[in-house]
């Protein structure tokens, strides 16, 4: 059972740069998160989707884009990359109901020169 | 928006002795769920404990307990037995809604030989 995969592990972009970062899940959880991880803050939340269409801003959404088509795909996209977006990016799933537990892909080293 | 505090940006314990880790939270929901996940070097997210605000019983899972203090909106961590490999960062988080986990900035605990 593979879980929550993300792909790359480790980016380095120019500023202006895009790029997508990919996240996939085989568990069929409804619910999917971007976050990002920086020095002293912990985790913060980019984006969610509670469901294949539907996706919101969370904490920390502007420079990022995401979409849903599909239950099992949860793309993260950095339109034009700044050096503030460099940062460790997770990915994670969660089933829903009374299964709170969040499900983490391993995350991606993203460098922003 | 709820906030999670870890007052303990570092901490150490010798391997086999008790250690506990502090958290505070602030929100006026009465029905949450708080986490305790543990980040090893290796970057992956693991969940620890899990504990519902309505139960007042505290969670416990083999080693690893929590005091619950809902009053008090405190959810602090006790490792007893501490082993190597529970060297990591430790994250404390909130969740109101699944759709947005608030996490703390995190605890890195280093277990001593």
């Amino acid at each position: 059972n593979a879980g929550v995969t993300q792909t790359p592990k480790f980016q380095v972009l120019k500023t202006g740069q895009s790029m997508t970062l990919q996240c996939a899940q085989d568990m069929n959880h409804e619910y999917m998160s971007w976050y990002r991880q920086d020095p002293g803050m912990g985790l913060r939340l980019i984006h969610y989707s509670v469901g294949a269409g539907i996706t919101d801003q969370g904490e920390v959404p502007n420079g990022y884009n995401v979409s849903r088509s599909t239950t099992e795909d949860f793309p993260l996209r950095l339109l034009s990359a700044a050096p503030s977006q460099t940062s460790v990016y997770f990915c994670a799933s969660t089933e829903g109901g009374t299964r709170t537990e969040a499900f983490f892909g391993q995350g991606t080293r993203l460098t922003v020169v | 928006a709820q906030t999670v505090t870890q007052s303990q940006p570092e901490m150490s314990v010798q391997e086999a002795e008790t250690v506990t880790l502090s958290c505070t939270y602030d929100t006026s929901e009465s029905n949450y769920y708080l986490f305790w996940y543990k980040q090893p070097p290796s970057r992956q997210m693991i969940l620890v404990i899990r504990q519902e605000a309505y139960k007042q019983q505290n969670a416990t899972e083999n080693r690893f307990s929590v005091n619950f203090q809902k009053a008090a909106k405190s959810f602090s961590l006790k490792i007893s037995d501490s082993q190597l490999g529970d060297t990591a960062m430790y994250f404390c988080a909130f969740m109101k809604h699944i759709t947005d986990m608030r996490f703390g900035a995190g605890t890195r605990l280093t277990v001593k030989p």
